[in-house]
């Protein structure tokens, strides 16, 4: 087990620039969840997959933002058109089969929009 | 919809001593799970306890136990014989079954040598 990963870690894009984020979960968790974090608050949720169905987006996700999970293993999210206002820390969690409810997070992505 | 709020967003505790972080929620659902991640300086949140709603016992994982008052919607966290390594942003989470997790805003946790 060798926990969420996120790609990239970091990531500086101009303003109008696409940007796509990559997360593996912990293997055999079958449900992904993306979140989004601004300095000095919890993450605000985006967007959640079973498998490779996307069951729930927040209303937080514009038409600028499209997530997959095409084999129900990685997922993506992208951003087009970049905004200064998305300059966040994306997370990714991934949570278990059972009825637990936890969420295993991933060390997230630091975009910067200049 | 489901809102949870943390009324601390600073709070300070001598290393050693114990401290208690309030969380409040609203919801009018029945079934449904609560948590208290932590979140060091590096940014990685990490599970610290859960609490079932259905379960009465308030959960406990070594130094961290939780006092759960369902009809008062409140869960807090204690944190006993403080350590350095306590020093975090805690963030108090919902979620109901099968649905999206929500957040509260977060406590940061100073510990003082």
């Amino acid at each position: 087990d060798t926990g969420v990963s996120q790609d990239p870690r970091h990531k500086i894009t101009k303003r109008g620039q696409n940007v796509t984020f990559r997360c593996d979960p912990i293997s055999e968790h079958n449900r992904l969840y993306w979140y989004r974090q601004t300095l000095g608050q919890g993450p605000e949720f985006l967007t959640y997959f079973q498998n490779e169905a996307q069951l729930e987006k927040s209303r937080l996700l514009s038409d600028r933002f499209s997530a997959e999970r095409p084999k129900g293993s990685f997922s993506t999210l992208e951003i087009q058109r970049t905004e200064q206002g998305d300059s966040a820390m994306y997370l990714c969690a991934s949570s278990p089969r059972d009825r637990s409810g936890k969420q295993y997070f991933g060390p997230g992505t630091r975009l910067t929009v200049t | 919809a489901q809102t949870v709020t943390q009324s601390q967003p600073e709070m300070s505790v001598q290393e050693a001593e114990t401290v208690t972080l309030s969380c409040t929620y609203d919801t009018s659902e029945s079934d449904y799970y609560l948590f208290w991640y932590k979140q060091p300086p590096s940014r990685q949140m990490i599970l610290v306890i859960r609490q079932e709603a259905y379960k009465q016992q308030n959960a406990t994982e070594n130094r961290f136990s939780v006092n759960f008052q369902k009809a008062a919607k409140s869960f807090s966290l204690k944190i006993s014989d403080s350590q350095l390594g306590d020093a975090a942003m805690y963030f108090c989470a919902y979620r109901s079954a099968n649905r999206d997790m929500r957040f509260g805003a977060g406590t940061r946790l100073t510990v003082k040598p």
